[in-house]
């Protein structure tokens, strides 16, 4: 099992660019979450699927979208960048529904920086 | 809505002092406790966890108990070592709100040899 992986690990953007920052599991998770991490702050959600065809948001998901084809990708695009979001952004899966409740597998991490 | 609040670090000891890191927390409801250790340049794992008033969690000698009355999730390991130098997390979840997990803003730990 390679567990939760993201791609990339690093990546410099310009204001205004686009990206998709990728994540995949091979666990068969139900629930899929994507967090960022800033100082101080801990992390916070952006977007979850509690399933395939399923998302929903969380405390922070202007400039973000998501969606869940399938069970195992859940990308997080970033639509227009801005200096603000910089920061490092974590993936997550646990199982259920409910899973948030569960424990929560986290990948690697990707560390983004916009200029 | 639910809320999580960590001492704050950094907090450096000597290996084998004992290590207290306060945590409390505010939620409707019944939520579950948790701590997620992150090591350095890795994604965070879960740590211990307690579901339900009076539970204590424990792992790798880490030990914390939910207590309902003093809103309260503390860690303690009595004897630190080298290799537990990490940031420490704690979290709740299913308090009532929205299906996600709550972090603390997080306590950096260093031990020193």
């Amino acid at each position: 099992n390679a567990g939760v992986t993201q791609t990339p690990k690093f990546q410099v953007l310009k204001t205004g660019q686009s990206m998709t920052l990728q994540c995949a599991q091979d666990m068969n998770h139900e629930y899929m979450s994507w967090y960022r991490q800033d100082p101080g702050m801990g992390l916070r959600l952006i977007h979850y699927s509690v399933g395939a065809g399923i998302t929903d948001q969380g405390e922070v998901p202007n400039g973000y979208n998501v969606s869940r084809s399938t069970t195992e990708d859940f990308p997080l695009r970033l639509l227009s960048a801005a200096p603000s979001q910089t920061s490092v952004y974590f993936c997550a899966s646990s199982s259920g529904s409910w899973g948030y409740s569960n424990e929560q597998f986290f990948g690697p991490g990707t560390r983004l920086t916009v200029l | 809505g639910d809320s999580v609040t960590q001492m704050e670090g950094p907090v450096t000891l000597s290996e084998e002092a004992f290590l207290t890191i306060n945590c409390t927390y505010t939620a409707t409801g019944y939520p579950s406790l948790f701590w997620y250790v992150q090591y350095p340049g890795e994604g965070l794992q879960l740590l211990l966890k307690a579901t339900k008033a009076d539970d204590k969690g424990s792992n790798k000698g880490f030990e914390a108990t939910y207590r309902k009355e003093t809103t309260s999730f503390h860690l303690e390991k009595g004897s630190v070592q080298v290799s537990d130098s990490a940031v420490y997390f704690c979290a709740l979840s299913g308090g009532g709100s929205a299906r996600q997990l709550t972090f603390g803003s997080g306590t950096q730990l260093t031990v020193l040899p």
